[in-house]
């Protein structure tokens, strides 16, 4: 079974600087899709950015950008420019192509936003 | 266009009450989804729904039933309340079952089973 791994329980940037969230999932297929979620204090999960496996360009989105790294099973998740409104849990996810339909969740990082 | 909305927002229950969570979409989306969120815990699949007419188990299915009333509603049961099925539920639609489709997730219900 595929596994979802954060090892940020928790992090903090100050306003306007960049931060990095770590990502790293355990699979033995080629074809996957991998999510980042949002959820702010209104627990709605607000999809971030997506990745497909088969594409080796790293998907970017506004000021969040990711770090795909197939072969050592990494993606993390750069936000640039920090705005307040970044504060939230961050969800990494898979999900397998072939099988579905289910995404795999991390535990996640609490993002902290400082002033 | 409302998303995907859910209904109850709160709700406490007693061991072995029983109760129904409802929700709905409007996206015309085939699939849809029921997850559950403990503290310090991604979100788990209970149960899913690729169609209209089908459902099947998720990660977590023990003590849950479901039913997809049609395109729109799909239901999330619980027969006898237990503690451990305190939670925050998640329900969520999809285009397809499959893929890079999104899903899109309701506001969730918070559950306490005293």
């Amino acid at each position: 079974a595929q596994t979802v791994t954060q090892s940020q329980p928790e992090m903090s940037v100050q306003e306007a600087e960049t931060v990095t969230l770590s990502c790293t999932y355990d699979t033995s297929e080629s074809d996957y899709y991998l999510f980042w979620y949002k959820q702010p204090p209104s627990r709605q999960m607000i999809l971030v950015i997506r990745q497909e496996a088969y594409k080796q360009q790293n998907a970017t989105e506004n000021r969040f950008s990711v770090n795909f790294q197939k072969a050592a099973k990494s993606f993390s998740l750069k936000i640039s420019d920090s705005q307040l409104g970044d504060a939230a849990m961050y969800f990494c996810a898979y999900r397998s192509a072939p099988k579905g339909p289910e995404l795999v969740f991390g535990k996640g990082t609490k993002l902290t936003v400082n002033p | 266009n409302a998303g995907v909305t859910q209904t109850p927002k709160f709700q406490v229950l007693k061991t072995g009450q029983s109760m129904t969570l409802q929700c709905a979409q409007d996206m015309n989306h085939n699939s849809m989804y029921w997850y559950r969120q403990d503290p310090g815990m991604g979100l788990r699949l209970i149960y899913y729904s690729a169609s209209e007419g089908t459902t099947d188990k998720g990660e977590v299915p023990n003590g849950y039933n479901v039913s997809r009333l049609n395109k729109r509603e799909f239901s999330l049961r619980l027969e006898s309340a237990a503690p451990s099925q305190t939670s925050v539920y998640f329900c969520a639609s999809s285009e397809f079952p499959r893929g890079g489709y999104e899903q899109y997730f309701g506001p969730g219900t918070r559950l306490t089973v005293t």
